[in-house]
């Protein structure tokens, strides 16, 4: 079965500071691999996404991802973080098994970005 | 990406009452929105893939007859929360996979507080 883990239900980080919030990922197959971000009483924004091509994935809000296969991961980065990016972020990876392009989420981590 | 708009916002009712959450597609005919719920500090578990002109696909655990789907047009899909009582309490989002199908977009969500 598909699945996703984020293994760190919280990660602090000075403002200006590189930020990296991890995800490792299990699947049959070719993996369908996305970032999103939900603020407080939202649904969630999508960031970036990993379907194929190069392993290092430019997204929204000056986030990146790098899909790493050998080590099964897909942590999301920032180069300097910002107080605006505090949030919760969700790894998640398509199940195509359905057929219904489901997603299965990990269970999220929380960014703190302190001034 | 695509636009997915939620109606109520937020809604409280008694116990015992039906709840209508409307989930439009603003800018894309989608014939297949999915339905999640999300508890407070969790991730979200996917309740159901609804289908146009067709019968919702339920995810196992998940009551069909009470958490009623019809999607009766290319733009609109209907959640319908029956006879809710409060472990119905929930945050419910819904989302749409745009027009190349490979990611979701996410409504703003409906939160819902059964007294």
């Amino acid at each position: 079965a598909q699945s996703v883990a984020q293994p760190e239900d919280q990660v602090n980080v000075a403002e200006g500071n590189p930020l990296t919030v991890k995800c490792t990922y299990s699947v049959s197959g070719n993996p369908y691999l996305f970032w999103y971000v939900q603020y407080p009483n939202r649904g969630l924004q999508f960031l970036l996404k990993y379907i194929t091509g190069d392993n290092l994935v430019k997204g929204s809000y000056g986030f990146e991802a790098e899909f790493n296969k050998s080590q099964t991961s897909f942590h999301l980065k920032k180069p300097s973080a910002l107080v605006s990016d505090s949030a919760l972020y969700f790894c998640a990876v398509r199940d195509g098994m359905g057929g219904y392009n489901k997603l299965i989420f990990g269970a999220g981590t929380r960014l703190a970005v302190h001034p | 990406g695509a636009v997915v708009s939620q109606h109520p916002s937020w809604v409280i009712c008694k116990s015992g009452t039906s709840v209508k959450i409307e989930c439009r597609s603003l800018d894309f005919q989608a014939t297949t929105m999915f339905w999640y719920r999300q508890f407070p500090k969790q991730s979200l578990m996917l309740m159901a893939t609804s289908n146009e002109g067709s019968k919702a696909t339920y995810e196992q655990g998940v009551e069909k007859d009470k958490f009623l789907i019809n999607h009766a047009s290319l733009t609109l899909s209907t959640l319908t929360v029956t006879s809710a009582h409060p472990e119905d309490s929930s945050f419910y989002i819904c989302s749409e996979t745009g027009e190349w199908g490979d990611t979701q977009y996410f409504g703003p969500g409906t939160r819902l507080t059964v007294l």
